[in-house]
Parts: structure tokens; sequence; C-alpha cells
């Protein structure tokens, strides 16, 4: 297996403009997690899907942030309009269940975004 | 609420030992670890199910205290490629996988 993919890898967009992050989950996986890391606030998460439905998004940080997940193989995160504070790395995580010990989250690399 | 790790960060010399400690203050149904290179998305090292149960890989174990909401990372004789930092996940009871990661402990050791 690849393994999670997302894209884009960098994203330089300027203040106001929309951003689009996209995740592959690995085959198989059923939650899906969407995590923003700062040095100041380190790795948190934002919002976590089960089975393609949302199920916790409490921490989106405020209405410009949303998240999709339309099937098993696909999800984004959007901003719009973006800010100089989103510039971060995103990461989408994936895991499968089932299993008592299955719960290893498995991580994409990362979109490093940054708004000017 | 984010568990607490110390130290924030420790500088070694390859071959030395160090300890990592995670501290939550709400009850635990597990603890996560995971180590971070620079550039580089966070690698599964562990998780640690049951209350003083301690897991290993290789030279790093972990131990967690269920009763005193506390977990240690060991990394015992240290080499090179232990260098990262390193975070803790905990995941409390009912809270469906979802976890909250410390702020994390960056592991220098050196030649």
């Amino acid at each position: 297996d690849a393994g999670v993919i997302q894209s884009p890898r960098h994203e330089v967009t300027e203040m106001g403009q929309e951003v689009t992050l996209r995740c592959k989950p690995i085959s198989g996986h059923d939650y899906l997690f969407w995590y923003r890391q700062t040095m100041m606030r380190g790795l948190e998460l934002l919002i976590y899907f089960n089975n393609n439905v949302p199920i916790d998004d409490s921490g989106m940080p405020e209405d410009r942030f949303s998240a999709k997940m339309p099937n098993a193989s696909f999800s984004t995160l959007k901003i719009q309009p973006s800010e100089p504070r989103d510039s971060a790395v995103y990461f989408c995580a994936s895991r499968a269940s089932g299993r008592d010990l299955s719960y290893e989250q498995y991580f994409g690399p990362g979109t490093r975004l940054t708004v000017t | 609420q984010q568990p607490v790790q110390s130290p924030q960060a420790v500088i070694l010399r390859e071959g030395e030992d160090a300890v990592i400690n995670c501290s939550s203050s709400k009850a635990l149904y597990s603890v996560h670890w995971y180590r971070q290179k620079h550039g580089e998305a966070p690698v599964f090292l562990m998780i640690l199910l049951k209350g003083g149960e301690q897991k290993g890989h290789e030279k790093i174990s972990a131990s967690f205290n269920e009763k005193k909401q506390q977990s240690s990372l060991y990394l015992t004789a240290s080499q090179l490629s232990y260098s990262g930092t390193y975070f803790c996940g905990t995941e409390k009871p009912g809270s469906a996988r979802q976890l909250t990661f410390g702020s994390g402990t960056q592991l220098t050791v050196l030649p």
C-alpha cells in the first residue's frame, strides 16, 4: 500500500484566497483524522470521520474551515478565506478498526501551508 | 485537555539512556507514543492499553500507570537514529479513538 497520500505537499497562497487540501487514506481504513501542527500549538486534532461521517469537529478553529469526506477514499479540508495565522503543516491520518490492538494511526506526509 | 510531557528537550550521547514522561489530568483509556523526525510525519511507536503494562520495541519500551494517569517512554542505549521529537497521545474513555497529543519532547542523540 502507498500509505496515506496528501496533496499538495506545499501550498503558498495570499490572504483571502481559498485553499483546499486533499487526502487519500489507506484502503480499508474507516477512520480519517485531520491535524494541524504549529510550533505554538503543537499537533491539534481538527476533525475526524468514521465511515465517511464527521464524528467530532470541535477542533475546527472557526467557520472558515470545513472538511468533507464524500467517499471512503477521499477527503478535503478547505479554508476560505485563508489568513496568515492558518500557516501550518496539515496532516491527514487514517486507521482501521475492528481489532483491539489496531489503534495505530498512519500519518500522511503533510501539507505545508503558507499564507502571506 | 492536552497531556503534559517532560522534559521538553533532552540531549544525549550515543549509548546513553533517556526517559520521557507523559501525564494527564483525565482518566485514560490508552496512551500512544509517536516519533517525528524533522520535516517528516509522526510515526507510531507503540500503544499501551492496560494499566501497568509495559511494551517494548527493540531498545524502546514504555509503561502505563493507569491509576496515576501517567506513561513513560524508556530509550535504552540510544542510537543516532533515535533523534526526533517524541509525542504521547492520550485517549480518554468514550472518546471514540480521538487522540490528544502532548507538546512533544525533542530528543537529540550526539555521536
